[in-house]
């Protein structure tokens, strides 16, 4: 079984519906991240959680809001969805390294396609 | 503002070929430097760099970094069709954990 995982891997939507992307992880790490990946852009981070009572912006956050219902829950929505919006969407988790740094492992993916 | 650029954009080889991918970053604050792969699906894992000097080896895959000149390499040797894929790189700027990417480098091994 995988051990991060998104549902739905592809979805195609119309300007101004309301998306929830899930993610679910079986790692038992504390950290979770949303990121959304464009051509020539690279990934760049949504939002982030390091608890389930701790959330925060990332670089792109606007448009997006997102909810931590447990350790292992984390989800992505798009309260009105624009055509700008279409990508693929990323969920990943991390533990707290003892050494400080964190390794981070990503979910197979969301395919978000905005007409 | 954080950056990370990676070098060359895109690769074709041969089968066979050594390749060395780049990747050298401006931030404020480092913690550590990632390597991913990237096929048609999510990134996966290879190394996580965080001293200079020390390289990491996983099979025909090598890395190392150097802090004091910023950048990062990614060997692969012998390369094989299955590595053809988009390599990433990632810093880590211990800024809660976030990770700034490169747009990565889009290998493709011929045969």
């Amino acid at each position: 079984d995988a051990d991060v995982t998104q549902t739905p891997r592809n979805r195609i939507t119309k300007t101004g519906k309301r998306i929830m992307l899930e993610c679910s992880q079986t790692k038992g790490h504390d950290r979770m991240y949303w990121y959304r990946q464009d051509p020539g852009l690279g990934l760049r981070l949504i939002y982030y959680s390091f608890d389930v009572k701790d959330i925060n912006k990332g670089e792109i956050s606007d448009g997006y809001s997102v909810s931590r219902q447990a350790q292992a829950k984390f989800s992505l929505s798009l309260e009105s969805a624009i055509p700008n919006q279409t990508a693929l969407y990323f969920c990943a988790t991390s533990d707290r390294g003892g050494t400080g740094a964190d390794t981070q492992y990503f979910g197979p993916g969301t395919r978000l396609t905005v007409l | 503002e954080d950056k990370v650029v990676q070098s060359p954009l895109s690769l074709v080889v041969h089968e066979g070929d050594t390749v060395t991918l780049n990747c050298s970053y401006e931030v404020t604050n480092f913690r550590s430097l990632l390597w991913y792969k990237q096929e048609k699906k999510a990134p996966t894992f290879l190394f996580m760099l965080t001293s200079s000097g020390i390289e990491k080896k996983s099979g025909r895959l090598s890395s190392i970094l150097d802090k004091k000149e910023l950048f990062s390499i990614l060997n692969i040797t012998a390369t094989q069709t299955g590595d053809s894929a988009v390599y990433l790189c990632a810093v880590d700027t211990g800024t809660a954990s976030k990770l700034t990417f490169g747009t990565g480098t889009r290998l493709q091994v011929t045969l």
